[in-house]
């Protein structure tokens, strides 16, 4: 596609249950990273993955997180036993080269647990 | 830690005036970037500056790197209403062990007002 896409844009979900946020990246970027953003604050990075090398994981949360990027492109960032303090703007981003073309973001999943 | 520093938090001018955001880091970098968050969501990559260059220009948009000091300066010139946003600076550090993943500060909300 054009651009990141993330799904959904917007979800509500009760403490306790499971979330899956989606994003499907810029065909052919290569890198792909998960941030997310709490109120008024900065961007906090969760995790990045890059081509078929290992995933960088050294921002997840807790063991509550997880994320998996299928064949190098669609990534899924699962949340577990959701709480409260997960109520954030998740972004996804891909690179090509980062170092030439920064980041492209997508539009973000607000996720409000209650 | 926090690697991205913006002052100030938040700035509010008049349309046509000039708009200076500053930033500060902590380690050496390969290359700093600036992006554009309108209303809590996706972010714009705005500019780019390696750290062997001093001064970047893009249309409007004027950014200055000063390795010595660990600081950048984001200028926007003849401001607009439609410049209002939250901008971020962004660093991705040398060495270490995440090529190309970024550390985004907590940025600046400008306002201009008509």
């Amino acid at each position: 596609g054009a651009g990141v896409s993330q799904s959904p844009s917007n979800k509500v979900t009760e403490k306790g249950k499971d979330v899956e946020l989606r994003c499907d990246p810029i065909s052919g970027h290569t890198a792909l990273y998960w941030y997310r953003q709490s109120l008024g604050q900065g961007l906090e990075f969760l995790i990045y993955f890059q081509g078929n090398s290992a995933p960088d994981k050294s921002g997840l949360p807790s063991d509550r997180f997880s994320a998996e990027r299928t064949g190098g492109s669609v990534s899924t960032l699962t949340i577990q036993r959701t709480q409260q303090e997960d109520s954030a703007v998740y972004l996804c981003a891909s690179s090509l080269v980062v170092q030439l073309y920064g980041y492209t973001f997508g539009s973000g999943t607000r996720l409000t647990v209650v | 830690s926090q690697q991205g520093e913006e002052d100030p938090q938040a700035l509010s001018i008049q349309e046509g005036e000039n708009a200076t955001m500053n930033c500060s880091y902590k380690t050496s970098i390969n290359n700093l970037q600036w992006y554009r968050q309108n209303s809590g969501r996706g972010l714009v990559h705005l500019i780019l500056i390696r750290s062997n260059e001093r001064e970047k220009h893009s249309g409007r948009l004027r950014v200055t790197l000063d390795t010595s000091k660990k600081s950048s300066s984001l200028l926007i010139t003849a401001s607009r209403a439609a410049d209002t946003a939250s901008y971020f600076c962004a660093t991705d550090r040398s060495g270490g062990t995440s090529y190309g993943k970024l550390t985004f500060g907590q940025g600046t909300i400008l306002t201009v007002h008509p």
